[in-house]
């Protein structure tokens, strides 16, 4: 079985700084891919970005880097620059590539940021 | 497309009315998945399918969901004789593959359903 662990309800930032998104996730699968996806007040689910278990480097796409630790079984979201916009509930969720958990993704319950102006 | 399309947006039932969601995944992508999300931070995951086969179902409450992925066809939903607990928001997902390098699930918008 998978789980996912967000161990902050919520967070605020001021505008322009860096903020850090914690995950942690347990898995007894060697190979999984990692997902990070941002929901607004409007309800739809974002993909920010992806690592998967066996990529050497951490994962960047824009604004958004993921602090990968495998030995520490941690994916870290990190925002650099702060924006507004970037007020949102954040998912940290996981896909295992074993065909025994039917690829099935489990999401962590969420962090929600506030992004102060 | 290139986006998960997923209709309507929302949908207002009485309780023991049917309700259908519909999802069209993204083109070329041949998995499928639905979730529930209740409460704005929990997802239940219901169904998933391989092209138009069902794949895993075991989240589906059988006795009143079912689902299916035609060919041509938008991938639907249907709750019959829903109950107040299954209002929630429905999303649909799809990825290319289930394994790497083309694992990543993308999402609809969603489906809010209020079942007074």
């Amino acid at each position: 079985a998978q789980k996912i662990t967000q161990t902050q309800p919520g967070m605020f930032v001021q505008e322009k700084e860096a903020v850090t998104l914690d995950c942690t996730y347990d898995t007894s699968d060697p190979s999984y891919g990692l997902f990070w996806y941002k929901q607004p007040s409007s309800g739809e689910m974002i993909f920010l970005i992806y690592q998967g278990s066996y990529d050497q480097q951490n994962a960047t796409e824009g604004r958004y880097s993921l602090n990968f630790q495998k030995a520490r079984k941690s994916a870290n979201l990190v925002i650099s620059a702060s924006q507004l916009g970037d007020s949102a509930m954040y998912f940290c969720a996981m896909r295992p590539r074993s065909g025994g958990s039917n690829y099935k993704l489990t999401f962590g319950k969420g962090t929600l940021l506030t992004v102060n102006p | 497309g290139e986006e998960v399309a997923q209709t309507p947006k929302h949908l207002v039932r009485g309780e023991g009315q049917k309700a259908k969601l519909y999802c069209a995944p993204i083109k070329g992508h041949s998995y499928v998945f639905w979730y529930q999300q209740v409460l704005k931070n929990e997802f239940k995951f219901l169904i998933s399918f391989q092209n138009e086969n069902v794949f895993d179902e075991t989240g589906m409450p059988k006795e009143r969901f079912s689902a299916k992925c035609l060919p041509n066809s938008p991938c639907s939903l249907e709750i019959q004789a829903t109950k107040l607990e299954d209002s929630a928001v429905y999303f649909c997902a799809s990825s290319v593959e289930a394994r790497a390098p083309n694992e990543k699930l993308f999402f609809g918008s969603g489906t809010q359903l209020s079942v007074l």
